[in-house]
């Protein structure tokens, strides 16, 4: 059974803390995503990857980085961890161009900041 | 750059009633797709359709596809409680792009 990875379910890291969550696919993908869910504002794509070492920003990219070394893994790094960052994140991965099974998730990494 | 948008918000029905749910998009796709998140987990692919499909059917899931109008339903048919999670509607980006962009889902709560 094909799957996406987050390392971590649950998260509580302190404010100012560099935050890495790590996110691994056993499918050979070569596209991978970053989300945040938050109540109300649905799913906010923060970065993507459609190679290694390729990056793009997505729609809410500040106080975040992404690092892609090998095709299966693809980390968010939270520079300095801000309150504001509270939030559940997602990340999943799809094929070029997408197929019938369309794009696949992580079990997702709730993560607090205090 | 938020695409589709899921209608209602929220939707509350008896088990054994239908549930249909509403994607109204803005620009043009190539293909639309329904996922399943339960409470706290992650998202589950339910189904694909592509622009050139009017209906696709997956068990109890029947999902159309209005392109003229911009517009998809998702039709749960016999509900059951475990049918109880958000339902999101994604699309492909604008122009051909793969990125998916969401809506911000209805929550559907099955009573037993």
């Amino acid at each position: 059974d094909v799957k996406v990875t987050q390392s971590s379910r649950y998260l509580v890291k302190r404010t100012g803390e560099k935050v890495f969550l790590e996110c691994v696919q056993d499918m050979d993908h070569e596209n991978m995503f970053w989300y945040r869910q938050d109540p109300g504002l649905g799913l906010r794509l923060i970065y993507f990857s459609y190679d290694v070492k390729m990056k793009e920003k997505g729609d809410i990219p500040e106080g975040y980085s992404v690092s892609r070394e090998k095709k299966e893994r693809f980390s968010l790094i939270l520079e300095s961890a801000s309150t504001n960052q509270t939030s559940m994140y997602l990340c999943a991965s799809s094929l070029t161009p997408v197929r019938g099974d369309g794009y696949t998730f992580g079990s997702g990494t709730r993560l607090t900041v205090v | 750059s938020q695409q589709g948008e899921e209608d209602p918000q929220a939707l509350s029905i008896q088990e054994g009633e239908n549930a249909t749910m509403n994607c109204s998009y803005k620009t043009s796709i190539n293909n639309l797709q329904w996922y399943r998140q339960n409470s706290g987990r992650g998202l589950v692919h339910l189904i694909l359709i592509r622009s050139n499909e009017r209906e696709k059917h997956s068990g109890r899931l029947r999902v159309t596809l209005d392109t003229s109008k911009k517009s998809s339903s998702l039709l749960i048919t016999a509900s059951r409680a475990a049918d109880t999670a958000s339902y999101f509607c994604a699309t492909d980006g604008k122009g051909g792009s793969y990125i998916p962009t969401f809506g911000r889902g209805t929550s559907l709560i099955v009573h037993p």
